[in-house]
C-alpha cells in the first residue's frame, strides 16, 4: 500500500492567490482529516469526512477555507485568497473503519504564502 | 473545551538513558490514547497506543502507561538511542459522537551520543 499520497509537497504562492491541496488516502479508509501544523499552534485539526460526508468542521479557521470529499479516493482544500499567516504544513490523515482512531498521516504540503 | 497538556515541552539525554514523556487529558469519556513520532521534516508516524481498558502496553523499547482516575498517561522509552531524537505528540480520543483526536503540544526528544 502506498500509504496517504499528498501533492503538491512544496508550494509557495503569493497572497491573495487560490491554493488547492490534494489528498488521497489508503484504500478502504473511510475516515479522511485534515491538520495543520505550526510551530506556534502545534497540530491542529482542520475538518474531518466519514464516508465522504464533512462531520466536523468546527477546525476551520475562517470562509478563505474550504474543503471537499467528492469520492473515496480524493479530497481538496482549498484557500482562496491566501495570507502570509497560512503558511504552514497541512497534513492529511486517514483511518480505516474498524479502527478509526488509528490516523495514518501523509508527508504532508509545505505552504509558504509570500 | 477537550484539552491535552504535554510534558516536558524539551527533553536532552544520554544514549542509553530512560526518557518519559507525560499528558494529562480532560475529557474522562476518552478511551484511545495513541503516540506519534516525528522525525524532522516527516510526517507524524503512530508508535504505540493503548485503550482505556489496559493499563499498560510494552513494545520493545518503548511502552506506554495509562491512570484513568488521574486522567493522565505516559511514554517511557527505555535504553535511547541517538535515532530517538524527534518530536513525541500525545493524543487522546474525543467522544461525544466525534471520533477524532486531540494532540498534546509535543515533546522535542534529544538523544546525545
Amino acid at each position: 500500500d502506498a500509504g496517504v499520497i499528498q501533492s503538491p509537497r512544496h508550494e509557495v504562492t503569493e497572497m491573495g492567490q487560490e491554493v488547492t491541496l490534494r489528498c488521497k488516502p489508503i484504500s478502504g479508509h473511510d475516515y479522511l482529516f485534515w491538520y495543520r501544523q505550526t510551530m506556534m499552534r502545534g497540530l491542529e485539526l482542520l475538518i474531518y469526512f466519514n464516508n465522504n460526508v464533512p462531520i466536523d468542521d468546527s477546525g476551520m479557521p475562517e470562509d478563505r477555507f474550504s474543503a471537499k470529499m467528492p469520492n473515496a479516493s480524493f479530497s481538496t482544500l482549498k484557500i482562496q485568497p491566501s495570507e502570509p499567516r497560512d503558511s504552514a504544513v497541512y497534513f492529511c490523515a486517514s483511518s480505516p473503519p474498524d479502527r478509526t482512531y488509528e490516523q495514518y498521516f501523509g508527508p504532508g504540503t509545505r505552504l509558504t504564502v509570500t | 473545551g477537550e484539552n491535552v497538556e504535554q510534558h516536558p515541552s524539551t527533553l536532552s539525554v544520554q544514549e542509553g538513558d530512560s526518557a518519559v514523556i507525560k499528558c494529562t487529558y480532560s475529557d474522562s469519556a476518552s478511551n484511545y490514547f495513541p503516540w506519534y513520532k516525528q522525525e524532522l521534516g516527516k510526517r507524524p508516524q503512530l508508535i504505540i497506543d493503548i485503550r482505556s481498558n489496559v493499563g499498560e502496553k510494552k513494545d520493545q523499547r518503548i511502552a506506554v502507561t495509562l491512570n484513568k482516575t488521574a486522567k493522565h498517561f505516559s511514554l517511557h522509552i527505555t535504553e535511547t538511542q541517538p535515532e530517538d531524537s524527534a518530536v513525541y505528540f500525545c493524543a487522546a480520543s474525543i467522544t461525544g459522537g466525534y471520533n477524532k483526536l486531540i494532540f498534546g503540544a509535543g515533546t522535542r526528544l534529544a538523544v546525545h551520543p
